[in-house]
């Protein structure tokens, strides 16, 4: 079976663009959250969509946005990208939305802003 | 809120050296803990988990206990190989409420194991 799969691998871009990553999760998985990874930190969460509706969200801007397709694949947006953005962003997928529920990484998308 | 703090690394070992990273959480659920794995250029991987108190999650010779009354999840294994090599992230997962998993993680200790 495929995992969690990530589009692009690689990205960059200057300050003030826009930029939209892309999440494939397993399949028959119906929650996705984002994740933001600068070098040598954990993950930060961002997002979590669960059945198309956003269910939570983590201290990050506005300029961050993300909504989850009928076929649970997910979009995650930033506009007006800062030097700060520049960080590994994950996507993560699990079955349900429960706390027992381990969450499947994709290798997520490097982005470089200029 | 929630929060996991992890020992500071890099831990650097000696082949078949026996392993403990330190973890330790606040909660004010009954969360469920984790231990993922990271290595260059990649993803996290799940290494194990455990969902309630006294659990014990095993998996590839790595073994951590869910301890509510230290509130840790010390992670060890008896004997490292040179591929175990990797960063390790401690992580709780708590329902906020219905729909809503959280999960939160900490800073990641690098583990090298020389040969």
């Amino acid at each position: 079976d495929a995992g969690v799969t990530q589009s692009p691998t690689h990205l960059i871009k200057t300050r003030g663009q826009h930029v939209t990553l892309r999440c494939s999760p397993i399949s028959g998985h119906k929650s996705v959250s984002w994740y933001q990874q600068v070098l040598g930190q954990g993950p930060q969460f961002i997002f979590q969509y669960y059945e198309k509706e956003e269910r939570g969200r983590g201290n990050f801007p506005d300029r961050f946005s993300a909504r989850q397709f009928p076929n649970y694949s997910s979009e995650l947006n930033v506009n007006a990208l800062l030097l700060g953005d520049s960080a590994l962003y994950l996507c993560a997928s699990s079955q349900e939305s429960l706390s027992n529920q381990p969450q499947h990484f994709g290798d997520g998308t490097r982005l470089s802003i200029l | 809120g929630n929060s996991v703090t992890q020992m500071e690394g890099p831990v650097t070992l000696s082949e078949e050296a026996f392993l403990t990273i330190n973890c330790t959480y606040t909660a004010t659920g009954y969360p469920s803990l984790f231990w993922y794995v990271q290595y260059p250029g990649e993803g996290l991987q799940l290494l194990l988990k455990a969902t309630k108190a006294d659990d014990k999650g095993s998996n590839k010779g790595f073994e951590a206990t869910y301890r509510k009354e230290t509130t840790s999840f010390h992670l060890e294994k008896g004997s490292v190989q040179v591929s175990d090599s990797a960063v390790y992230f401690c992580a709780l997962s708590d329902l906020i409420v219905e729909g809503y998993q959280k999960v939160t993680f900490g800073t990641g200790t690098k583990l090298q194991v020389i040969p």
